[in-house]
């Protein structure tokens, strides 16, 4: 079955403990990609990876750092997680052609930084 | 840059009620569109698409036509059940050129909540 892994799915942390959010997709992609989630202001792309080693900014990159050093994998790390980034994240996927472009979505990690 | 704007919800509607959930666009050239919709404690999954003008997507009863006159892409069901209760997201992709990134661009989403 064709999937978006992502753990966890909920995450509560203090402000400044460094965590990091797995994705994992067995489709064998080469575009991935992490989103928030904020009330009114539908999804957000934060980062993006064309193919392995290739990644870069989104429209809200601040605060947020990706490694792709395996096409299945992209992990989401936040260094020092401050209030703000209290949020919804979803990872996608998709094929690099980009006439077949479908994004798969994971079923979200729900991020709370007191 | 490109932007969706969808209305606003919630909308709350009766069983076998027609649901109409205006989206429109501003985007330079011919993005693709698209309607995704995400149920409760879900990921976001693909509901339907449509790449060029006057192409109509359709799946689950539901259906949106690409009109770049209007720059719109409505999506539209005749008879909504409760199972349709969800968040649902319009969405643009870019044209090729513009394709770094492979970057949708969302609406706000709209909450429908479809009661017996």
């Amino acid at each position: 079955e064709a999937q978006v892994t992502q753990n966890p799915r909920y995450l509560i942390t203090v402000t400044g403990k460094k965590l990091t959010v797995t994705c994992s997709q067995n489709m064998n992609h080469e575009y991935m990609s992490w989103y928030r989630q904020d009330p009114g202001l539908g999804l957000r792309q934060i980062y993006y990876s064309m193919n392995v080693e290739v990644t870069d900014k989104g429209d809200v990159p601040e605060g947020y750092k990706v490694s792709r050093k395996e096409k299945r994998n992209f992990p989401l790390i936040l260094e020092s997680p401050s209030p703000n980034q209290t949020s919804l994240y979803f990872c996608a996927s998709a094929d690099a052609d980009w006439a077949k472009n479908i994004q798969y979505f994971g079923a979200g990690t729900r991020l709370s930084v007191l | 840059g490109d932007s969706v704007t969808q209305m606003e919800g919630p909308v709350t509607l009766s069983e076998e009620a027609f649901l109409t959930i205006n989206c429109t666009y501003t985007a330079t050239g011919y993005p693709s569109l698209f309607w995704y919709v995400q149920y409760p404690g879900e990921g976001l999954q693909l509901l339907l698409k449509a790449t060029k003008a006057d192409d109509k997507g359709s799946n689950k009863g539901f259906e949106a036509t690409y009109r770049k006159e209007t720059t719109s892409f409505h999506l539209e069901k005749g008879s909504v059940q409760v199972s349709d209760s969800a968040v649902y997201f319009c969405a643009l992709l870019a044209p090729l050129i513009k394709a770094a990134g492979n970057k949708l661009t969302f609406g706000g989403g709209t909450r429908v909540l479809v009661k017996p």
